[in-house]
């Protein structure tokens, strides 16, 4: 079975800085990994998507990337803001009979103080 | 362009009580998953559909019953409410199945349901 582990829980940066997010799974045979970001009391927004025949991608000041052999995928912010400030996770979306579910991690609550 | 609406937004039931959650989206998409999200646990997939008139068990499906009569509506039942059912839910759609292309998961703003 899948697991998705963030690291790590919560996240407190000083407006400004560059910051790393971490995501693993245990199970490498993943079809896509996806980052999503959920405002308090909000859906989740989904912020980037990368396929597994890809390294990253990148939006705006996000940088997402996945290593599938050593099952570990980072998400970069670069220049934080405190309108980052939300809860990242990862979902990890299987192969074969797991592809219509999404594998979450708990997340990574950030905080971006002005 | 409302994208996915959750019906309603808040709910208290009392144990044993049954209600039903209605998920909407206007996006023609074909897919349509419920979640629940439970503080430690993550997002944990109840039931998905995969067109209109299917509907599959995702990994938590006990308790819960599930309807997709119109490819715009996705149905999420409880019979017999159960604290332990206390969450908040969460219905999105897709396009093509999660991940596949460019196509990602739409969420909608979710609902909480406690039961006492």
């Amino acid at each position: 079975k899948q697991e998705v582990t963030q690291i790590p829980a919560a996240l407190s940066v000083p407006e400004g800085e560059n910051l790393v997010l971490n995501c693993s799974f245990t199970d490498s045979a993943i079809y896509n990994l996806q980052w999503f970001r959920q405002d308090p009391g909000k859906g989740l927004t989904s912020l980037l998507l990368i396929q597994s025949s890809q390294r990253e991608q990148t939006s705006g000041r996000l940088n997402a990337s996945l290593d599938k052999s050593s099952g570990r995928s980072t998400l970069y912010i670069a220049a934080s803001q405190p309108g980052d400030s939300a809860t990242y996770l990862c979902a990890a979306i299987g192969t074969g009979a797991g592809s219509y579910q999404l594998t979450f991690g708990k997340g990574t609550k950030l905080s971006v103080i002005p | 362009n409302a994208g996915v609406t959750q019906t309603p937004k808040f709910r208290v039931l009392k144990t044993g009580q049954s209600m039903t959650l209605l998920c909407a989206q206007d996006m023609n998409h074909e897919y349509m998953y419920w979640y629940r999200q439970d503080p430690g646990m993550g997002l944990r997939l109840i039931h998905y559909s995969v067109g209109e008139g299917t509907t599959a068990k995702g990994e938590v499906p006990d308790g819960y019953n599930v309807s997709r009569l119109k490819k715009q509506n996705f149905l999420l039942g409880l019979e017999s409410a159960a604290p332990s059912q206390t969450s908040v839910y969460f219905c999105a759609s897709s396009y093509t199945p999660p991940g596949y292309g460019a196509n990602v998961l739409t969420f909608g703003a979710g609902s909480r349901l406690t039961v006492l």
